[in-house]
């Protein structure tokens, strides 16, 4: 069964300090991965897919195999980053976009 | 540009009563999703549409009911709720034609059950 494992619930950073907030996969075979934010009062949206290899708002995630993680990365915290995180996980292929979410990260920024 | 829409924003119910919450998209998109967000759980999927006319289950099923009305529509019903069903629900859409650019999310539905 796929599952994904977020294991900070909270994470505070100070402003301009790097940010990494966790995201480990179990999955036989290559998935997917994705990055969601929710801001306050905000909707749940997306930030990032490891397939577009793209820097949203100054994040970035790498997909290791390896390690089966799928960490994300900023080097500069903002204070506009405070938001839940969610990674969340997609099978391969086409006919199956039912994704597996982790429990979510918390990420406060202190000015 | 309206995206996904879910009503009602917020609920309150007693136990055993019913309800249905009702979520539409405006995208042309095939998939819809009935999500609930939990703490400490994460986002768990109760049900899914991968395209008009069929619905499956989802991770946490038990309690809930579907109906996928039309491209657009795909309803969430609680037959006779429950304390445990106190929740955020979230709605989403896909494209589900094999080319996934995330899902899009409607705003959620707090619903309260005493």
């Amino acid at each position: 069964a796929q599952r994904v494992t977020q294991p900070e619930k909270l994470l505070s950073v100070f402003k301009g300090a790097p940010v990494e907030l966790k995201c480990n996969y179990s999955y036989s075979g290559s998935p997917e991965l994705f990055w969601y934010v929710q801001y306050s009062r905000q909707r749940l949206q997306l930030l990032l897919r490891h397939i577009s290899r793209e820097s949203i708002k100054g994040f970035t995630a790498d997909l290791n195999k390896g390690e089966t993680s799928f960490h994300l990365k900023k080097p500069f915290a903002q204070e506009e980053d405070s938001a839940m995180y969610y990674c969340a996980l997609k099978p391969p292929g086409f006919g199956n976009e039912k994704l597996t979410f982790g429990t979510g990260t918390r990420l406060t920024i202190i000015p | 540009n309206a995206g996904v829409t879910q009503t009602p924003k917020f609920q309150v119910l007693k136990t055993g009563q019913s309800m249905t919450l009702q979520c539409a998209q405006d995208m042309n998109h095939n998939s819809m999703y009935w999500y609930r967000q939990d703490p400490g759980m994460g986002l768990r999927l109760i049900y899914y549409s991968a395209s008009e006319g069929t619905t499956d289950k989802g991770e946490v099923p038990n309690g809930y009911n579907v109906s996928r009305l039309n491209k657009r529509e795909f309803s969430l019903r609680l037959e006779s709720a429950a304390p445990s069903q106190t929740s955020v629900y979230f709605c989403a859409s896909s494209q589900g034609d094999g080319h996934h650019y995330g899902y899009t999310f409607g705003s959620g539905t707090r619903l309260t059950v005493v």
